[in-house]
């Protein structure tokens, strides 16, 4: 089972530039996040969708952007990259109810020079 | 709004001695809470969740983990760890009847030496 799938795994930006960063789940599952992990920080969502065609702001919303394409895909754009947003990034999905636990992509880690 | 605590960020221990990671979280309501564990680069994988019931939980791996709602507390245990249990721990708290949004803690680096 693939589970969640993050790509690309790794990518070195400039500043300014934009990328997107995919996820796709193959759980059904209605929820969907993006975090960040910086060192000493631990997991800092960014964006979630409680479900397909909802999307609300996390805890660290500012510079990035999210779309919930359709129930299995849940990207993260950076429309201009800088060197503070330099982390790994991962994407998660649940089912509906807190008292699931979270799935978790392989991360994406990116670079902003 | 819950709140979790993970009071230790490193924890060297040397091989076949036991551990305990700790986690204390702070909720108005009842909760849900997690232990997950992430290799290097890896994602975070399930360790073992107390949902209801017995307040002491238990993953397939050796770890267990108690829950104590008087001292709001969710520590992670092993009586004997191995060389392959080094990787990183987050604690995680879900309010029951709230937003399914985790907190997660700061995460504790188990380091296990020969």
């Amino acid at each position: 089972n693939a589970g969640v799938t993050q790509t690309p795994k790794f990518q070195v930006l400039k500043t300014g530039q934009s990328m997107t960063l995919q996820c796709a789940q193959d759980m059904n599952h209605n929820s969907m996040y993006w975090y960040r992990q910086d060192p000493g920080m631990g997991l800092r969502l960014i964006y979630y969708s409680a479900s397909e065609g909802t999307t609300d702001k996390g805890e660290v919303p500012n510079g990035y952007n999210v779309s919930r394409l359709n129930k299995r895909e849940f990207s993260l754009r950076l429309e201009s990259a800088a060197p503070s947003q330099t982390s790994v990034y991962f994407c998660a999905s649940m089912t509906t109810g807190g008292n699931q636990p979270q799935h978790f992509g392989d991360g994406t880690r990116l670079s902003i020079l | 709004a819950q709140s979790v605590t993970q009071l230790d960020s490193q924890v060297p221990v040397f091989e076949e001695a036991p551990v305990e990671l700790r986690c204390n979280y702070s909720s108005s309501v009842s909760v849900y809470l997690f232990w997950y564990v992430q290799y290097p680069n890896q994602g975070l994988q399930l360790l073992l969740k107390y949902l209801s019931g017995s307040t002491l939980v238990e993953s397939i791996n050796g770890f267990e983990a108690e829950f104590n709602k008087s001292q709001t507390s969710f520590h992670l245990r092993k009586p004997s760890v191995h060389i392959s249990d080094t990787a990183e721990y987050f604690c995680a708290v879900s309010e029951q009847g709230g937003s399914y949004i985790p907190t997660f803690g700061r995460g504790t680096s188990l380091i296990v030496h020969p």
